[in-house]
């Protein structure tokens, strides 16, 4: 079993929808939540960040974590063409270690 | 602020030539990490710094990768002898304050690396 899984997409979406990313992870030592955004032909840069169980708003980010099924999603309201971009979940075990564990991504198109 | 510096942005060479990309962190961050992105694979860990100093490489997938931190202001990943399938998207990312958990990384925008 993979570590991380993420589903790859593409997903493509109108503007204006809601859209709901998901990753599940295997790993109970994981203990930081984040999601990542990648422009084409950027670096990702990070989006949305939780330490807990529970959800996290951020304007019309929401990043949603349930540790009891491993399992995390970030959802996107109102959704923008300028949202079209590589979205990445991407996990941190607690503790003197920086180390990412990265999903794969998932490639997000809202249509204008 | 100025963000993670990468160069080049783009580097074209023949297999067998060395190839050197560079990362400037960001200042006053203690770590500083290497990753490799393709299609197949995603983004993979290669090789990672705290404080100067190379904490796990378990990421680098041969001798032929070497990775150096001199200073805390400046990295290098070397691959010699390069070859084709080395070709992908090399990220290198900054996070501060080593011993404080869950710090974030912060990304440059990569070195497109291509071997022809």
């Amino acid at each position: 079993q993979k570590e991380v899984e993420q589903d790859p997409g593409p997903l493509s979406v109108p503007e204006g929808a809601i859209v709901s990313l998901n990753c599940t992870y295997s790993n109970s030592a994981f203990q930081y939540f984040m999601w990542y955004r990648q422009y084409s032909r950027k670096g990702p840069e990070l989006l949305m960040y939780t330490y807990s169980s529970g959800n996290k708003e951020d304007g019309r980010f929401t990043a949603q974590v349930d540790k009891s099924s491993k399992y995390i999603s970030l959802f996107i309201r109102d959704s923008q063409p300028s949202d079209s971009a590589t979205y990445l979940c991407a996990f941190l075990y607690g503790g003197a270690t920086n180390k990412l564990i990265f999903g794969t991504g998932t490639l997000l198109a809202v249509q204008p | 602020d100025a963000g993670v510096i990468q160069s080049p942005r783009h580097e074209v060479t023949e297999m067998g030539q060395e190839v050197t990309l560079r990362c400037k962190p960001i200042s006053g961050h203690n770590s500083l990490f290497w990753y490799r992105q393709t299609m197949m694979r995603g983004l993979e860990l290669l090789i990672y710094f705290n404080n100067n100093v190379p904490i796990d490489d378990s990421g680098m997938p041969e001798d032929r990768f070497s990775a150096k931190m001199p200073n805390a202001s400046f990295s290098t990943l070397k691959i010699q002898p390069s070859e084709p399938r080395d070709s992908a998207v090399y990220f290198c990312a900054s996070s501060p304050h080593i011993g404080e958990e869950g710090q974030p990384q912060h990304f440059g925008d990569g070195t497109r690396l291509s071997i022809l």
